[in-house]
């Protein structure tokens, strides 16, 4: 069974511009979840995402956006992009809400922002 | 709120040595605790999980981890170690019960040195 796969796995953008990743989940997983990774910071979550619906939100600005498609595919959106916002950026899935699931990682999207 | 602590940055260990990665944890409740290993350009692989039962909980790769409750432990264990085992190692907790997000410790290198 194929793993969760990132795209783009690099990106490098300049302040002010925006920014789209995409998170296809495992074949059946319903869940996808997102994380900031940062040294300074470590892992960070974003949000979660289940049935096409946004169920839990980390402590992020209103600039870090995501939804999730009916196939469960997942998009994340950073507007008006800073500096700070360079990050390696990970996307997890899992078969139903993170509850006692376990979440599986994909490989993640490096986003520099100049 | 949930936290965990990994109180060293790096561990550096003998190749063919037993190995220990430090993990505690604070929650309400019951936890549900993680660890994953992180190789370079990679995303986050799951190692093993502790639900409930067995304080014993072996995982992938020869990797173990020993639940202690009293102690609000839950320390990364590998009888051998090897040079390929050298990567970023993450803990991870959330509550047994409810939906909140995984919260990850900062993580620690480990070194396996031949």
């Amino acid at each position: 069974k194929a793993g969760v796969t990132q795209t783009p796995r690099y990106l490098i953008k300049t302040r002010g511009q925006q920014v789209t990743l995409s998170c296809s989940p495992i074949s059946g997983h319903r869940s996808v979840s997102w994380y900031q990774q940062t040294p300074g910071q470590g892992l960070q979550f974003l949000f979660e995402y289940f049935s096409e619906t946004q169920r839990n939100k980390g402590n992020f600005p209103g600039r870090f956006s995501g939804r999730q498609f009916s196939n469960s595919r997942s998009e994340m959106n950073v507007s008006t992009l800073e500096l700070g916002d360079s990050a390696l950026y990970l996307c997890a899935s899992s078969w139903d809400r993170v509850g006692l699931e376990t979440q599986y990682f994909g490989p993640g999207t490096r986003l520099t922002v100049l | 709120a949930q936290s965990v602590a990994q109180p060293e940055d790096q561990v550096n260990v003998a190749e063919g040595n037993p190995l220990t990665v430090k993990c505690t944890y604070s929650v309400s409740g019951n936890p549900y605790l993680f660890w994953y290993v992180q190789y370079p350009n990679r995303g986050l692989q799951f190692l093993l999980k502790y639900i409930t039962g067995d304080n014993l909980v072996k995982g992938s790769y020869g990797f173990e981890a020993e639940f202690n409750k009293s102690q609000t432990s839950f320390h990364l264990k590998k009888p051998s170690a090897l040079v390929s085992d050298s990567a970023l190692y993450f803990c991870a907790v959330r509550p047994y019960s409810g939906n909140t997000p995984l919260v990850f410790g900062k993580g620690t290198r480990l070194s396996v040195i031949a």
